[in-house]
């Protein structure tokens, strides 16, 4: 159990296009979900707490504008890189919490590692 | 500032040896402490958890944590090569977060 899939696993586009990634979780209902970002050689970077049926939480730095959080559901989270740019590249990872059973951890996603030329 | 930290290696053991990773956190406040392993291109998958002093063992996986010193470690006992990864350590720092603060990890890498 606790299953969360990623779409798309990667994807490659050109700078100034908007990129979806969407998070799902599979066999758990996720109140709150989390986007990372990984860089090479890099930790993890949270950039967001996505909570259903509100605004995300944004870090400290993470422009609110450029990444589009949306949790319109107990299962899925979208993010959107908006006007992405070389920069943006990077790995996007997501995150749920499922909490039945009493259990606190994070479940990962398998990734989307996003490529903008 | 909350911080993790960890040696970031490369930590080289030969397979059968014991690989100790060890973690330091700022926090004292912090309730839940997590391992994580992520191999090359991969998302990170849970290892262990450990939320109270002492040990916590699970098959060649231990997990120790000491609170006065801020500090939780991981041991890895009988290390085969397919345990060569990058190991991250988080913290949950509680007060009703749910986020977890990430250290840099370490890359560990058993030598057959």
């Amino acid at each position: 159990g606790a299953v969360v899939s990623q779409h798309p696993s990667w994807v490659i586009c050109k700078s100034g296009t908007s990129v979806k990634i969407e998070c799902r979780s599979l066999d758990f209902q996720a109140t709150t979900m989390f986007w990372y970002r990984q860089f090479p050689k890099q930790s993890l970077m949270l950039m967001a707490t996505s909570n259903e049926g509100s605004k995300a939480t944004y870090e400290q730095g993470v422009e609110k504008d450029k990444f589009l959080i949306n949790h319109a559901s107990l299962t899925l989270s979208t993010l959107t890189v908006t006007s992405a740019h070389p920069e943006d590249s990077s790995f996007y990872i997501c995150s749920a919490r499922d909490t039945s059973g009493g259990r606190q951890w994070q479940f990962f996603g398998p990734g989307t590692r996003l490529t903008v030329l | 500032q909350k911080e993790v930290e960890q040696n970031s290696g490369p930590l080289s053991v030969p397979e059968g040896a014991i690989a100790s990773l060890n973690c330091t956190y700022s926090d004292r406040g912090s309730q839940s402490f997590f391992w994580y392993r992520q191999y090359s291109g991969k998302s990170p998958e849970l290892i262990m958890f450990i939320y109270s002093n002492g040990d916590k063992e699970d098959g060649r996986f231990t997990a120790q944590l000491n609170k006065a010193s801020q500090y939780v470690s991981l041991l890895i006992r009988d290390s085969q090569p397919s345990d060569s990864a990058t190991y991250l350590c988080a913290v949950r720092y509680g007060g009703g977060s749910e986020k977890l603060v990430f250290g840099k990890g370490t890359k560990l890498t058993v030598n057959p």
